[in-house]
């Protein structure tokens, strides 16, 4: 079975502090896709990075930055020079390559806010 | 495209009563999941439709829930008979499976999700 956990329910910070978000996650599979969502107080989840897990390549998007490690099985998320507006819930996620209906596991999700 | 739209936004009922949601995906997105959201806690899934096929239900799915897509475009998540225990979010998605060779690899366009409230 599938599980991802997210061990920091809430996180605060100062705007231009950098934060990273944790996540671990379990599975069977040697195929499998990581993605890490962001759910803003409208409620809508948004989709920010998908990884496979034969790329273990670090990836920075602007900002944003991700640490795929298989070693320790954890897909952790940072955010360089945080802002206001990234105050939101931030969701890892697992899909399985075998999975057919391609069914999300979410972690618990962390709450980060971010304080002018 | 204006995205995924999901109606009411909001809904507060009686205990016992019936509710029904409605999900309008991407219009050329070929797959449909609803999952279900509480408070503090990530979205779980409920189900999916590929077109108008429902191919797959969670356990979480009682016999009091019953979602359709007749036509493979809109999506309807009925609820019956109500309990406090229902109060959520219902998140529905869309995505393609168009080129793809894993559907593992599938990415999910969410709505902003129906919030439900049993009294």
């Amino acid at each position: 079975a599938q599980k991802v956990t997210q061990a920091q329910t809430e996180i605060s910070v100062v705007e231009k502090e950098d934060v990273t978000l944790d996540c671990v996650y379990e599975t069977r599979d040697t195929t499998y896709y990581l993605f890490w969502y962001k759910q803003p107080p409208s409620g809508e989840l948004v989709f920010l990075i998908r990884r496979n897990s034969f790329d273990e390549q670090n990836e920075i998007s602007g900002r944003y930055s991700w640490n795929f490690q298989k070693s320790t099985s954890s897909f952790n998320f940072t955010i360089t020079a945080s802002q206001v507006v990234d105050s939101a819930v931030y969701f890892c996620a697992l899909s399985e390559a075998n999975n057919a209906g391609n069914m999300l596991t979410f972690g618990g999700g962390t709450r980060l806010m971010v304080k002018p | 495209d204006t995205g995924v739209s999901q109606d009411p936004r909001h809904k507060i009922t009686k205990r016992g009563q019936n509710v029904t949601f409605r999900c309008d995906p991407i219009s050329e997105h070929n797959r449909l999941y609803w999952y279900r959201q509480t408070l503090g806690q990530g979205p779980e899934f409920l189900t999916y439709f590929q077109n108008e096929a429902q191919l797959e239900k969670s356990r979480l799915l009682s016999d009091r829930f019953s979602a359709e897509r007749p036509k493979g475009s809109f999506s309807t998540l009925e609820i019956q008979r109500t309990e406090q225990g229902d109060s959520a979010m219902y998140l529905c998605a869309s995505s393609s499976t168009d080129g793809l060779q894993d559907s593992g690899a599938n990415v999910l366009t969410f709505g902003a999700g129906s919030r439900l409230t049993v009294l």
